[in-house]
């Protein structure tokens, strides 16, 4: 089945530092990835998508590139502020009827001024 | 961006009681809703997916009875846990999945947080 898997966290960074977290997928066919960012208690956000290889999704600073030869979506920003903190998820979705979304299991980043 | 909404946000209530909560898709219309649970410090678990107009489809380990999902309209879709238990105290969150642009896309409301004493 659908699998999803990042970076463990917590991340802890310095403002003004350079943020990579790590998501790779297992999926059949040819799915759509996504970020979502969920701060404090909240529901999550759509951060930012692709929905076929080498496409690159990107906001508010943030970028990922969908990359099918290694199965990856990694998110990255270059120079990450204190209102960043938030929980990262890497998802997926395989189509189907429904376009059920396959979540890894959230990276927590906090980032210090 | 497309809006979710869900009321309320947050609920305390008492042990045997249910609980209802709304999901209400602002600008768009959505056939399909799809209701989480979320425990602290972990990912979401997807409780159901419910289509306007038919039954939900739950997942695997969710009991039906004790979760009853409505999808009676567009916009609209409610999640009543029925007899609550301190148990069942957790966050509950909804998505709605935007048809244009693809389709492919879900949107989240703020959460539900519901605390059963």
């Amino acid at each position: 089945g659908d699998s999803v898997t990042q970076m463990e966290g917590p991340v802890t960074l310095s403002e003004e530092a350079f943020l990579t977290i790590n998501c790779t997928y297992t999926a059949t066919g040819y799915p759509s990835l996504f970020w979502y960012v969920q701060y404090p208690g909240e529901g999550l956000q759509l951060l930012l998508k692709a929905t076929k290889a080498d496409d690159k999704g990107s906001n508010k600073g943030f970028e990922a590139t969908y990359r099918k030869e290694t199965t990856s979506f990694h998110l990255e920003k270059g120079s990450v502020q204190v209102s960043d903190s938030a929980v990262y998820f890497c998802a997926l979705s395989s189509g189907g009827s429904n376009y059920k979304l396959t979540f890894g299991k959230g990276t927590l980043l906090t980032v210090n001024p | 961006g497309a809006v979710v909404s869900q009321h309320p946000s947050r609920v305390i209530c008492k042990s045997g009681t249910s609980v209802k909560i709304e999901c209400r898709s602002l600008d768009f219309q959505a056939t399909t809703m799809f209701w989480y649970r979320q425990f602290p410090k972990q990912s979401l678990m997807l409780m159901a997916t419910s289509n306007e107009g038919s039954k939900a489809t739950y997942e695997q380990g969710v009991e039906k009875d004790k979760f009853l999902i409505n999808h009676a309209s567009l916009t609209l879709s409610t999640l009543t846990v029925t007899s609550a238990h301190p148990e069942d105290s957790s966050f509950y969150i909804c998505s709605a999945r935007d048809l244009r642009g693809g389709g492919e896309t879900q949107y989240f409301g703020p959460g539900t947080r519901l605390l059963v004493l």
